[in-house]
């Protein structure tokens, strides 16, 4: 079964705090992609990172930053100096193939001023 | 470019009404998706599509049914609406097999069914 648990319903940090989000995954596929997406308050969906299971190195994009580690299934999401603009609903996703997609329930994120 | 446009933006169905919610994209990419995401919970995926003419079942595709006679274009149909189905509803593109699976949003059709 395809499973992903963003056991952290809702988390608020002061602003410039660091705050991580988890993100833990279920497969019994080799080979599977893991996803990041934001929803703002506006509602749209925007894509963050992906990376594939052969690819375990760490990501950093700016204040953002990723951890993969398939010891611990985990795909961990971390924002460094969070700023009021980074309020908003966090997803992780899972696919195999592309074609279906399991998406976590997200954290919602309010960095307060 | 538009990217993956979706209209109307929010309808309000009675009981047993029908309609269709459209989806285009100008990406020329070859996969596309419907989602629905319901309050406080993740996206569900209803149906894909990784080709003009194929189309396949996600998670919840009960109650509803698509289409995909062109490349740009995926509509979504709701069949005898029902309460169950009042949801946001999201289209979404990706490039596909062989290029890269991250995903392109719509605006998203917030739809009520009272």
């Amino acid at each position: 079964a395809q499973k992903v648990t963003q056991a952290q319903t809702e988390i608020s940090v002061v602003e410039k705090e660091d705050v991580t989000l988890d993100c833990v995954y279920e497969t019994r596929d080799t080979t599977y992609y893991l996803f990041w997406y934001k929803q703002p308050p506006s509602g749209e969906l925007v894509f963050l990172i992906r990376r594939n299971s052969f690819d375990e190195q760490n990501e950093i994009s700016g204040r953002y930053s990723w951890n993969f580690q398939k010891s611990t299934s985990s795909f961990n999401f971390t924002i460094t100096a969070s700023q009021v603009v980074d309020s908003a609903v966090y997803f992780c996703a899972l696919s195999h193939t592309g074609n279906q997609f399991y998406f976590g329930t997200g954290t919602s994120l309010t960095v307060i001023p | 470019n538009a990217g993956v446009t979706q209209t109307p933006k929010f309808r309000i169905l009675k009981i047993g009404q029908s309609m269709t919610l459209q989806c285009t994209q100008d990406m020329n990419h070859n996969y596309m998706y419907w989602y629905r995401q319901d309050p406080g919970m993740g996206l569900k995926l209803i149906y894909y599509s990784v080709g003009a003419g194929i189309t396949d079942k996600g998670e919840v595709p009960n109650g509803y049914n698509v289409s995909r006679s062109t490349t740009e274009d995926f509509p979504l149909r709701l069949e005898l609406a029902a309460p169950s189905q009042t949801s946001v509803y999201f289209c979404a593109s990706s490039p596909g097999r062989g290029f890269s699976y991250e995903q392109y949003f719509g605006p998203g059709t917030r739809l009520t069914v009272t």
